[in-house]
Formats: structure tokens, C-alpha cells, sequence
């Protein structure tokens, strides 16, 4: 079984509205955290936002949001106001367990965002 | 300024040769990783270094080589029994000690392309 699922392999939205990229991720540790990744057409992956499982409220750096639901094991990506130069792949992606020898992240298939002007 | 730093960023070679892909990070993080990435199927860990002298397999290690003599380099070999070679390579490092979350910093890649 995947354990990060990305649904939507292409996304459109308009320019200045908000946009949803789904997350769905499969883990039974109690402590891992989720990540979502940027990766313009250049191909540099660029961190976006963190969440920790055990983080209570919504990871938020500027206009992005992450719409954390632990019992639904969703974790989804949320952009406002998008612009032009949010056109790109956005990958989710997970760490399980708190440290140690726990140092991998697993990357979900990606969603392919354009954004219309 | 602190990065990673992978060359060459473009690579041929022809079937049945041996190549290895550069990286380098001034970060003086702990962790290093090698990722390849193809069309429509996300990044998959290939190996992974926690320390130096000390190295894991990853999801698809096989055809594959890697050696970590210093802290800041981390070359991936790509030989001739990797059955489909031509990727995008992405390297990766991390810090392992105290506020960690686990965030990986990535090189800019290395496009291989075998003839």
C-alpha cells in the first residue's frame, strides 16, 4: 500500500483564487510529521510547510496552510491567492517515527498545478 | 552560502558504462540521501548516509553505489546493472540532531540520459 497518496495528478486554478492539493498518508506510528515540497519546472524542490503530528493547530507560512486531519490521515495543501509562479508540482511527503534511525521521507506522485491569468 | 551542490547537471552516457553523479553540501548536516525521480512516479530513495563511513539501501538500491568517505560528500555511482538509468537524480541532506523535523535540503539534480 502507498503510503502518501496524491489523487489529483493535474490541477487548474485561476490566478488570486485559493487552491486545495490533496494528501492522504498511511502510517501507524504515533509521532511523524508531513511536508509539502515545491518543484518548479527547474527542478529544485523547495520546502514549503511542516507539520508534526503532535503540532495542534495548522502549520501556516504565508500563504500557504496545511489542513491537518489526523483521523482522517489528510493533510492537505492549501495555497491563497494563488500567482503565476505557483505553476509547479507539489509533492507530499512523510517522516515516520521521531528521530533516531527514522531519518527518511517517502514522497507522494505529485500534483501538477497551473495557474491561469 | 550554504547548499548542495550536484554535477554535472546534464549527463550522457551509452549503455553498459559505469557514471558517477556528484554531491556536495556545506551544510554541515549529518544525513545524506540520493533520490530518483521519473515521470508521474514521485522521488524514490535509492541510499541514504546517517554518518560517515555508514550507509543504507533505500527503496531501490539495486544497480546502484554509493560511498561516504567525508561528511560533505555523498557520490552516487550508477553501473551498468541498473536496467533503466535514465532519471532525474536528486541529492538531499539533513541535520539529525536537536530541532529536527526531518526537512531535507535538495541539490538542483542530475539529469542522466543513457544513448
Amino acid at each position: 500500500a502507498q503510503k502518501i497518496t496524491q489523487t489529483q495528478p493535474g490541477m487548474f486554478v485561476q490566478e488570486k483564487e485559493a487552491v486545495t492539493l490533496d494528501c492522504t498518508y498511511d502510517t501507524s506510528d504515533q509521532s511523524y510529521g508531513l511536508f509539502w515540497y515545491k518543484q518548479p519546472s527547474s527542478g529544485e524542490m523547495i520546502f514549503l510547510i511542516y507539520q508534526g503530528s503532535y503540532d495542534e493547530q495548522n502549520a501556516t507560512e504565508g500563504r500557504y496552510s496545511l489542513n491537518f486531519q489526523k483521523a482522517r490521515k489528510s493533510a492537505n495543501l492549501v495555497i491563497s491567492a494563488s500567482q503565476l509562479g505557483d505553476s509547479a508540482m507539489y509533492f507530499c511527503a512523510m517522516r515516520e517515527g521521531s528521530g533516531g534511525s527514522n531519518y527518511k521521507l517517502t514522497f507522494g506522485k505529485g500534483t501538477l498545478l497551473t495557474v491561469n491569468p | 552560502d550554504g547548499g548542495i551542490t550536484q554535477s554535472p547537471k546534464y549527463l550522457f552516457r551509452k549503455e553498459g558504462q559505469n557514471v558517477t553523479l556528484s554531491c556536495e553540501q556545506n551544510l554541515n548536516h549529518d544525513a545524506m540521501y540520493w533520490y530518483r525521480q521519473d515521470p508521474g512516479q514521485g522521488l524514490r530513495l535509492i541510499y541514504y548516509s546517517q554518518i560517515v563511513n555508514d550507509f543504507q539501501k533505500g527503496d531501490i538500491a539495486e544497480g546502484y553505489s554509493v560511498s561516504r568517505e567525508k561528511k560533505e560528500s555523498f557520490p552516487l555511482t550508477v553501473t551498468s546493472a541498473q536496467k533503466n538509468p535514465t532519471a532525474f537524480y536528486l541529492c538531499a541532506s539533513s541535520i539529525s540532531t536537536g530541532r529536527w523535523t526531518g526537512e531535507l535540503f535538495f541539490g538542483e539534480g542530475s539529469r542522466l540520459t543513457v544513448l
